[in-house]
């Protein structure tokens, strides 16, 4: 089966500085992947549309700036979560569509982000 | 827009109990939707989907049937068992191939 895995599975980091996170299909290519983002006890929130070659398409309400993302290759997304705050700790999931464009998207594992 | 409206929980039910989770949806086009499941600690697993209109998808003993004169696609077990514990997320598919999530429903099935 398909697998996405993400990295690192948790991170913390001080107010003010930058945490990657990667996001890599392991066993396909991907050209699309997407950002999730998720609060405790809340629903999945799109942030963007990593595209590969191109630049991201953000969701209404997301910050470019703020959240970058970069799709280098086929199999990997990374988004960049700049001058982190309290405010932006969090569980992060990426998913992924293999090329041959069947419904099915793979989801990562996540990565829980905290902020102090 | 894209929005998913899914009942919310906790739902606590016996073992071998009937279940139904509620899902609507708001759409532009002709969307695919979806039951994605999240056990404790893993990332979600699609559980079934439909594509459309009268489409019914049906996995591990759970079905769901997309209605779209309703605009529901409820999810339903005809009998529980403890390891379907999890949260259940609705979802649809828009036309980017973006998923839009409902809330997410935790499950419980007590023995």
């Amino acid at each position: 089966g398909a697998v996405v895995s993400q990295h690192p599975s948790w991170v913390i980091c001080k107010s003010g500085t930058s945490v990657k996170i990667e996001c890599r299909s392991l066993d396909f290519q991907a050209t699309t992947m997407f950002w999730y983002r998720q609060f405790p006890k809340q629903s999945l929130m799109l942030m963007a549309t990593s595209n590969e070659g191109s630049k991201a398409t953000y969701e209404q309400g997301v910050e470019k700036d703020k959240f970058l993302i970069n799709h280098a290759s086929l199999t990997l997304s990374t988004l960049t979560v700049t001058s982190a705050h309290p405010e932006d700790s969090s569980f992060y999931i990426c998913s992924a569509s293999k090329q041959d464009r069947t419904d099915t998207q793979y989801f990562g594992p996540g990565t829980r982000l905290t902020v102090l | 827009g894209n929005s998913v409206t899914q009942m919310e929980g906790p739902v606590t039910l016996s073992e071998e109990a009937f279940l139904t989770i509620n899902c609507t949806y708001t759409a532009t086009g002709y969307p695919s939707l979806f039951w994605y499941v999240q056990y404790p600690g893993e990332g979600l697993q699609l559980l079934l989907k439909a594509t459309k209109a009268d489409d019914k998808g049906s996995n591990k003993g759970f079905e769901a049937t997309y209605r779209k004169e309703t605009t529901s696609f409820h999810l339903e077990k005809g009998s529980v068992q403890v390891s379907d514990s999890a949260v259940y997320f609705c979802a649809l598919r828009g036309t980017g191939n973006q998923f839009y999530f409902g809330t997410g429903t935790s499950l419980t099935v007590i023995p």
